[in-house]
């Protein structure tokens, strides 16, 4: 069975503050790794994707993966109230398999 | 990015009846199509895969006979939910895939609500 775990949160932080979500996955294959968000009620937008071991930066965001430790993350400066919102890890194996997803970690950032 | 549109948004029907979801890439080609479900506070549930003119191919616990999907072109899919019941009340995503390139595109998503 592979999984991807993710802590649910919430995790809370104030406005302007780093926050940190991480992400853990259990199939040692796995080749492409996705950050999404999503709001209440809507579907997922895609954050961010990481291919290859190291960071990936993209304005305010920054993905890190380490395929030794099978262990992805995404930082997240500045951070907005905008920015509260569930966060899903999710974690694609060959090419042309479905997208298996963590349950999410809910981000409140306060003003 | 690319679009993926799914139509309807939401939806309400009647316990024993029948109700058909679709999933439209807008502006690309989907070799494959994945369909998912989410129930409140849970996350993205995989139902089943589809690629273009072949059977899909359902998660273990999914019934296919209920859960019927189609997905006749590269840029259409449908997932009809059979004779519907109130447990299949929840949030159903479609993605679409690309034949190169390893992201995924999510549609809106359809908010079904069984009475």
């Amino acid at each position: 069975q592979k999984e991807v775990e993710q802590n649910s949160g919430p995790l809370s932080v104030p406005e302007g503050a780093i926050a940190s979500l991480n992400c853990t996955y259990s199939d040692r294959g796995s080749q492409s790794f996705f950050w999404y968000r999503q709001y209440s009620g809507k579907s997922p937008e895609l954050i961010m994707s990481i291919y290859s071991n190291g960071d990936k930066e993209d304005g305010r965001f920054t993905a890190q993966l380490n395929k030794a430790s099978q262990y992805v993350s995404l930082l997240i400066r500045d951070s907005q109230p905008s920015d509260s919102a569930t966060y899903l890890c999710a974690v694609r194996g060959q090419a042309g398999t479905a997208l298996i997803f963590g349950k999410g970690t809910t981000l409140s950032v306060s003003s | 990015g690319a679009v993926v549109s799914q139509h309807p948004s939401w939806v309400i029907c009647k316990s024993g009846t029948s109700v058909k979801i679709e999933c439209r890439s807008l502006d690309f080609q989907a070799t494959t199509m994945f369909w998912y479900r989410q129930f409140p506070k849970q996350s993205l549930m995989l139902m089943a895969t589809s690629n273009e003119g072949s059977k899909a191919t359902y998660e273990q616990g999914v019934e296919k006979d209920k859960f019927l999907i189609n997905h006749a072109s590269l840029t259409l899919s449908t997932l009809t939910v059979t004779s519907a019941h109130p447990e299949d009340s929840s949030f159903y995503i479609c993605s679409a895939k690309r034949q190169v390139g390893a992201e995924a595109f999510f549609g809106q998503g359809t908010r079904l609500t069984v009475v």
